[in-house]
């Protein structure tokens, strides 16, 4: 079963635009990921925060995390035709190694 | 460097045909996972090994799944007796680590394995 969710599951925006996805999940964590999927691509890892972290920047990207709220938040500023793709939040839980993912967003970049 | 590769991109099986789908994880990493991923969802993780050593297979469907890393680099996964509801993108993954859960996992391009 997948822990996280999503919101939204879809989105779509004009280049230029700021797009922000959301993710919620239910357990204690050790770190949230964010990943990124290009149709037909395999997952490119985006950024890591972890538990004691509350923001993270790489780029263009700015991710949030509210461990109170069980809740994270992926902006991508001044967002390009080339950033349309799926973005996965991903957890890693309190003593585990796996990464357990949310259903995605899919981002449309409009040129 | 190279990344994880895996082989083949693409399966076709008759149901109830065997299938074993082939991993090269990055050079030097320990740590290799396997990932089922359906048609418009997320990946779910199936079974996680530290070199050699299968340390976690609570993610893997049924007995008709095992996988095997037997020198710590290589890995397979075996599905038994394929079945329609098998249909799925697998994805592996390795990362460098050996403990503590905070380290990236790289992804391969996955193997398409379709069941008729």
């Amino acid at each position: 079963s997948q822990q996280g969710e999503e919101d939204p599951q879809a989105l779509s925006i004009q280049e230029g635009e700021n797009a922000t996805m959301n993710c919620s999940y239910k357990t204690s964590i050790n770190n949230l990921q964010w990943y990124r999927q290009n149709s037909g691509r395999g997952l490119v890892h985006l950024i890591l925060i972890r538990s004691n972290e509350r923001e993270k920047h790489s780029g263009r990207l700015r991710v949030t995390l509210d461990t109170s709220k069980k809740s994270s938040s992926l902006l991508i500023t001044a967002s390009r035709a080339a950033d349309t793709a799926s973005y996965f939040c991903a957890i890693v839980q309190t003593g585990r190694r796996a990464l357990t993912f949310g259903s995605g967003t899919r981002l449309q970049v409009q040129p | 460097g190279a990344g994880v590769s895996q082989s083949p991109r693409y399966k076709v099986a008759k149901r109830g045909q065997d299938v074993a789908l082939r991993c090269d994880p990055i050079s030097g990493h320990v740590s290799l996972f396997w990932y089922q991923q359906a048609l418009g969802q997320g990946p779910e993780f199936l079974t996680y090994f530290q070199n050699e050593a299968q340390l976690d297979k609570s993610g893997l469907p049924s007995d008709r799944f095992f996988a095997e890393r037997p020198e710590g680099s290589v890995s397979t996964l075996k599905i038994q007796r394929t079945q329609q509801e098998d249909s799925a993108v697998y994805l592996c993954a390795s990362s460098r680590e050996s403990g503590g859960g905070a380290d990236t996992q790289y992804f391969g391009p996955g193997t398409r394995l379709t069941v008729l």
